[in-house]
């Protein structure tokens, strides 16, 4: 079974231009979870999908980063215009169910986001 | 807000030794999971062993084990036997037993180094 993978695994790009970040999560996985980590700093959530509704925004830092889950399968987030806070590792997770069954969140390698 | 906080940035073990991660947390909920994932060097995140606060029995999972101390709201990684390959991050984790919010609350994480 294929775990999740992101896209690119690394990226460059300069303060001000747009930058968007590809997760697919584990087939039937209804959830899918982004996470950022800001070099040194904690794994911070970002937001959390149900299939393609979002049901959970909370971390979201600003209205520059969008995401979406059309069709509820993969997942895209769009950094636009990016500055340089923005700079770090961003992950995505899925998982089976929610609620409280604590099921496990399986992580992608990351994308390393760097804005000069 | 719950906040889970890791103290050791950088910890360093002889293979076959045994070495204990530390973590703390704040909560004022009752009912939670707590997590250690592991990060190797450009790999993926996994997880290594899952606690349910509900449980009294500390979790074991071969090589890995738990010290939970639920009134210190503490949760330390015991690892014994250490092997080159659990050289990794290691992360703490937090997440609500009840309602709809299922994000993971993370540490700052341990750099583990094992040396021969």
């Amino acid at each position: 079974e294929a775990g999740v993978t992101q896209f690119p695994s690394h990226s460059v790009i300069e303060k001000g231009q747009t930058v968007t970040l590809r997760c697919d999560p584990i087939s039937g996985h209804d959830n899918l979870y982004w996470y950022r980590r800001v070099m040194g700093k904690e794994i911070k959530f970002l937001l959390h999908f149900v299939k393609e509704s979002k049901q959970d925004e909370s971390g979201m830092p600003n209205n520059r980063f969008l995401a979406e889950r059309t069709g509820g399968t993969y997942s895209t987030l769009k950094v636009q215009p990016a500055e340089l806070e923005d700079s770090g590792v961003y992950f995505c997770a899925s998982s089976q169910d929610w609620g409280r069954k604590g099921n496990e969140q399986f992580f992608g390698p990351g994308t390393r986001l760097t804005v000069l | 807000a719950q906040t889970v906080t890791q103290s050791q940035p950088e910890m360093s073990v002889q293979e076959a030794e045994t070495v204990t991660l530390s973590c703390t947390y704040d909560t004022s909920e009752s009912d939670y999971y707590l997590f250690w994932y592991k990060q190797p060097p450009s790999r993926q995140m996994i997880l290594v062993i899952r606690q349910e606060a509900y449980k009294q029995q500390n979790a074991t999972e071969n090589r890995f084990s738990v010290n939970f101390q639920k009134a210190a709201k503490s949760f330390s990684l015991k690892i014994s036997d250490s092997q080159l390959g659990d050289a990794a991050m290691y992360f703490c984790a937090y997440r609500s037993y009840t309602g709809t919010a299922s994000k993971l609350t993370f540490g700052t994480g341990t750099r583990l180094q094992v040396t021969l």
